[in-house]
């Protein structure tokens, strides 16, 4: 089945206490990106990778660091979470970057940090 | 101001019903629009995709952009209690990144 994974689905963490939420992909997707969701503000981009190795920032990338060393894997690490990013997490991919415009964003389900 | 403004809701309609969800844009620049839908506690979908402004029509789903009213609408026919979720509009000027509303939270009662 084609799907975008993450997890933890579920994550409560301490201040200042390095995270890693692993998102992984079976389509072959090259385009791959991280948004969070907060009530009132919508889904914004934190990261997003066009390729393996090749990653740039979106809206709100900061407290945030992202790496693409296989093309299905793209993690999302917070070195020092803080608790304004406690938030419902989306990694998402697609097939775009290969000049198509017309590729649909596929979504995992989510993950929602707390950051006490 | 938002760079696109998106009604919260609720929104509450019975079943059967034509329902009229809404997204107004400040960016000229934008030209691919699409609407999500999102479930409670399930990453969004993609409902419909539009290139410049024009309708386009799935089943009971219509999407319509005005770029120079800069303001695009979703029209769901004949509501089922299934269509009950979140619309995310969003929209961008290039493949890399899409900017979202903020979702309008819909419930179909039966």
């Amino acid at each position: 089945e084609a799907q975008v994974t993450q997890n933890p689905r579920y994550l409560i963490t301490v201040t200042g206490k390095k995270l890693t939420v692993t998102c992984s992909q079976n389509m072959n997707h090259e385009y791959m990106s991280w948004y969070r969701q907060d009530p009132g503000l919508g889904l914004r981009q934190i990261y997003y990778s066009m390729n393996v190795e090749v990653t740039d920032k979106g809206d709100v990338p900061e407290g945030y660091k992202v790496s693409r060393k296989e093309k299905r894997n793209f993690p999302l690490i917070l070195e020092s979470p803080s608790p304004n990013q406690t938030s419902l997490y989306f990694c998402a991919s697609s097939l775009w970057g290969r000049g198509s415009t017309n590729e649909k964003l596929f979504f995992g389900s989510g993950t929602q940090l707390s950051v006490l | 101001q938002k760079e696109v403004e998106q009604d919260p809701g609720p929104l509450s309609v019975p079943e059967g019903a034509i329902v009229s969800l809404n997204c107004t844009y400040s960016n000229s620049a934008f030209q691919y629009f699409m609407w999500y839908r999102q479930y409670s506690r399930k990453g969004p979908e993609l409902l419909m995709y539009t290139y410049s402004s024009g309708n386009k029509e799935d089943g009971r789903f219509t999407a319509q952009v005005d770029k120079s009213s800069k303001y695009i609408s979703l029209f769901i026919r004949d509501s089922q209690p299934s269509d009950s979720a979140t619309y995310l509009c969003a929209m961008s000027f290039s493949v890399r990144q899409l900017t979202f509303g903020s979702g309008t939270q819909l419930t179909v009662l039966p």
